[in-house]
Order: structure tokens, then sequence, then C-alpha cells
């Protein structure tokens, strides 16, 4: 079946941009979205990009699709304390199913 | 605008009980999800209901799992009787339709089986 790949940590000093990572593997990707999940809450969207566009700036995010590598990353600029937290991908295929990656625990140092 | 409801938020059960969680999503929202999250993973499908109709439910252990939205609103998922491997938090979402509409998910469940 198809998957979504993400490292599992990133740890940045706070002010810092922080770079988070995806790869997916499906063929028929219609939107890539990113997910942010609090401690003890569910997934907050936070941004998406079409599959023909290569990037998305939305205030302090910056998404950028490699539809090529099928490689998405989503780039945080001047990181604060509140950014901590789980950060997930997720491909939206043709058929409109959703496949989430395994979250990247983002750790922002004071 | 009230978000997406659930209850309860945690559960202790022992193996082979039976458990059903509820969930209420956002006025108007066609669509809702169920997703089995497990400790350090992402958010697995369960089940796709359109209103009251199963639109994916491929990823469903329905030898133990059954889940219903009978009058297109509010859902319950049930496990019977559980595994220790079914401990998880399970995330009810919904959107507008099905399609590239923005989810918007509850707090989740929290099940502990022991």
């Amino acid at each position: 079946g198809e998957d979504v790949e993400q490292s599992l940590f990133l740890s940045v000093r706070e002010g810092d941009s922080s770079v988070i990572n995806c790869t997916y593997t499906d063929s028929s990707s219609t939107y890539l979205y990113w997910y942010k999940q609090e401690p003890g809450a569910g997934l907050q969207l936070l941004t998406y990009i079409f599959s023909n566009m290569d990037m998305k700036q939305d205030q302090r995010l910056t998404v950028l699709l490699n539809k090529k590598d099928k490689h998405l990353s989503l780039r945080i600029a001047d990181t604060q304390t509140g950014d901590s937290a789980i950060y997930f991908c997720a491909d939206l295929s043709g058929t409109y199913k959703y496949i989430f990656g395994t979250g990247t625990r983002l750790k922002v140092l004071a | 605008e009230a978000g997406v409801a659930q209850s309860p938020r945690y559960k202790i059960i022992e193996k082979r009980q039976s458990v059903a969680f509820w969930c209420n999503p956002i006025s108007g929202h066609a669509t809702l999800y169920w997703y089995q999250q497990i400790l350090g993973q992402g958010p697995k499908l369960l089940i796709q209901f359109q209103n009251n109709g199963v639109v994916d439910d491929s990823q469903l252990p329905k030898d133990r799992f059954s889940a219903e939205r009978l009058k297109g609103v509010d859902s319950t998922l049930k496990i019977q009787p559980a595994k220790l491997e079914d401990s998880a938090v399970y995330l009810c979402a919904s959107s507008l339709a099905t399609g590239p509409y923005e989810q918007y998910f509850g707090p989740g469940t929290r099940l502990t089986v022991t």
C-alpha cells in the first residue's frame, strides 16, 4: 500500500528556522497536508498544498513540494517554544483516502 | 462553532471486554472518519462515512470492530472483544464532504487494554 515517511525527531533553538521533511509513495496524490498535534489533543490542520504546485507560503510557514522525488517539506520561520509539537504529513490520494506519516516531534529549545 | 466532540476521553478495560466510543461531528459535516493512532505512529483510517453510508472500511478489523452512523450525525465505534494491541488513541474527525475538505479532529479517546 501507499506509505508516508518522516524523520522522528527534530530539535531547534528558539528563533531559528525548522525544516520538517516527508516522503510519500502515492503517484495519484491530489493534496498534501501538514498537521500539528499538541499533547492530549487532536490534529490541527496547519497548511496544505495542491499536488501541481511546488511552493506555498503562509505567514511563518513555507511548504515545498518536489513531485518528481515525492518529497514534501515544511519550513517554520522564527520557531517559537509554542511550536513544540508533533507534526504529521498527510497525503490525499486520487481516491480521496488520507494516509498519514509517522509524525516528527519538534522540540524548541529556549 | 462547536468542534468535534468525543467521549469518553479515557478508558481502561481488560482484554476480551467490550468498549464503545462516541463521536459528535461538527454540525452540517457529511463526512465522518474514525482513526486509530497507536503510540508513536500516525493516525490510521479505520472507517469513513458519508452521511450514514460507509465510504471506506478496508482497514477496519471487522471480526472485532464495528461502527455505525445511523442518522448521519453521531457515530459510535465498538470493539468486542478487545485485545492488548487495541491500546491506542481513537480519533474522530469530520469534514463538509468527501474529498479535499479540511478535516476537523476531536480530542480523541485514549484506550488502554490490560
